[in-house]
């Protein structure tokens, strides 16, 4: 099993909603990534995961909170979101965190706030 | 600082022409890695290929193939009789030690379009 799960496909909240975007892998890797992506525009990494810890946050505003409940899982947590957060939100993962690392991606939960 | 430029944005073939696609880039480090990803519609960026910085050999993987030049600082992919199914945006991306956790710098990505 090569895949990278994402759930959902597609979420379209209010500014005043909570919602969770997740993440889930089988392949034993132990490092997971969050990655924000606008259109026309290469991803941005937004934290990274390395043993269930939070090793990366590239000073993402707190509206983002992420969580990762065991090695399989990541969550994101979204509150008070602006519409200029809408975009495409990607997860990945690799064996470990390693700049040689390869990453394997899922296919993303397009994020629409009104 | 370490970068990636990607000089071409969008790039349109007939099908079964053959297409290179161009990265240079720039690091301070001696070490570092350079990878290719490819994103179809379906969203998801898919991993071609990755290189380090001590192995200069040329790859190639079926109808794919990459050509990893350090004294011109490039690492362009060539898609020989080109397919449909080629159709996408394809990422260049550095990895060096200014980006600890494999952190990637990307291009900005070309998209390829293959004409039937």
């Amino acid at each position: 099993d090569t895949e990278v799960t994402q759930t959902p496909k597609h979420l379209v909240m209010g500014m005043t909603n909570k919602k969770s975007l997740k993440c889930e892998q089988h392949m034993g890797h132990r490092a997971m990534y969050w990655y924000k992506q606008k259109a026309k525009k290469p991803p941005e990494l937004m934290f990274v995961y390395s043993y269930e810890k939070l090793s990366i946050n590239e000073s993402v505003p707190s509206r983002f909170s992420p969580e990762c409940p065991n090695s399989s899982l990541l969550n994101l947590h979204l509150h008070a979101l602006q519409p200029e957060d809408s975009a495409l939100y990607l997860c990945a993962s690799s064996q470990a965190a390693g700049r040689y690392e390869k990453l394997f991606f899922g296919s993303g939960t397009q994020l629409s706030v009104l | 600082a370490q970068k990636v430029t990607q000089a071409q944005t969008e790039i349109s073939v007939v099908e079964k022409e053959d297409v290179t696609l161009d990265c240079v880039y720039e690091t301070r480090d001696t070490t570092y890695y350079l990878f290719w990803y490819k994103q179809p519609p379906s969203g998801e960026l898919v991993f071609l290929i990755r290189r380090n910085s001590f192995d200069e050999q040329n790859e190639i993987s079926g109808r794919y193939s990459w050509n990893f030049q350090k004294s011109t600082s490039s690492f362009n992919f060539t898609i020989t009789a080109s397919q449909v199914v080629d159709s996408a945006v394809y990422f260049c991306a550095l990895s060096d030690s200014a980006g600890a956790n494999s952190k990637l710098t990307f291009g900005k990505g070309i998209t390829l379009s293959v004409r039937p």
